[in-house]
């Protein structure tokens, strides 16, 4: 069974567009996060969630809107996609906001045209 | 947040040990130091984490200088499967640690 799954794997949409990633973690863990990856490699955290409670938000444009309905979900709202946006999306948890070490799903490709 | 910087990429052949170099200059006393993994189209996945001095676990070790300015991961006797993107995560104290990630290293392993 899949710890981190996120869904879609792909998604190619338009500017303009609004879109919605989401993620599922069945590995009981507290806390879940969403990553950007560009396309030089770097992976750079946008928001965390503990107990379903925002405890980071980096400077993200406001147009990125995370939800958690639930411990185990974590799901990204995007709206008014801008080129910019295309990269792949990373969840993650970690039994606590405390713990060294983070679950990874397996990645969203987001390609704006 | 303390920035790590890591050579960019490394060869190396099947069967040799590889060491693996991260610079974190300006780690907080409180910061621990992570690896991780990363395999193409997949999440990284953590190898190991530091404070100072040896580490060693199933899979790899990590040296940690007393200045704790940089680290090195050690891969005993890699194999084609070790091709992949190393990271040194640093991990910031605090009851919401934040993974600060760099660009990585890309290790290839050659025949």
């Amino acid at each position: 069974d899949t710890a981190v799954s996120q869904t879609p794997k792909y998604l190619v949409t338009q500017m303009g567009n609004d879109k919605s990633i989401k993620c599922e973690q069945n590995l009981g863990h507290d806390t879940m996060y969403w990553y950007k990856q560009d396309s030089k490699k770097f992976l750079k955290i946008m928001f965390s969630y503990n107990n379903k409670e925002l405890i980071i938000n980096e400077t993200v444009p406001n147009r990125f809107s995370p939800k958690s309905p639930d411990k185990a979900h974590l799901n990204l709202h995007i709206n008014s996609l801008e080129l910019g946006d295309s990269a792949v999306y990373f969840c993650a948890s970690s039994q606590s906001a405390g713990e060294y070490e983070q679950y990874f799903g397996p990645g969203t490709r987001l390609t704006v045209t | 947040l303390a920035k790590t910087t890591q050579p960019i990429s490394m060869d190396s052949y099947e069967g040799q040990e590889v060491n693996i170099t991260c610079s974190h200059n300006n780690i907080a006393t409180n910061d621990y130091i992570t690896w991780y993994q990363q395999f193409p189209s997949q999440g990284p996945r953590f190898i190991i984490q530091g404070y100072k001095t040896k580490v060693t676990n199933e899979v790899a070790s990590l040296f940690i200088p007393a200045d704790r300015k940089s680290s090195t991961l050690s891969l005993p006797r890699v194999s084609l499967s070790d091709t992949a993107v190393y990271y040194c995560p640093v991990i910031s104290s605090g009851s919401a640690r934040q993974l600060t990630f760099g660009s990585g290293t890309q290790l290839t392993v050659l025949p």
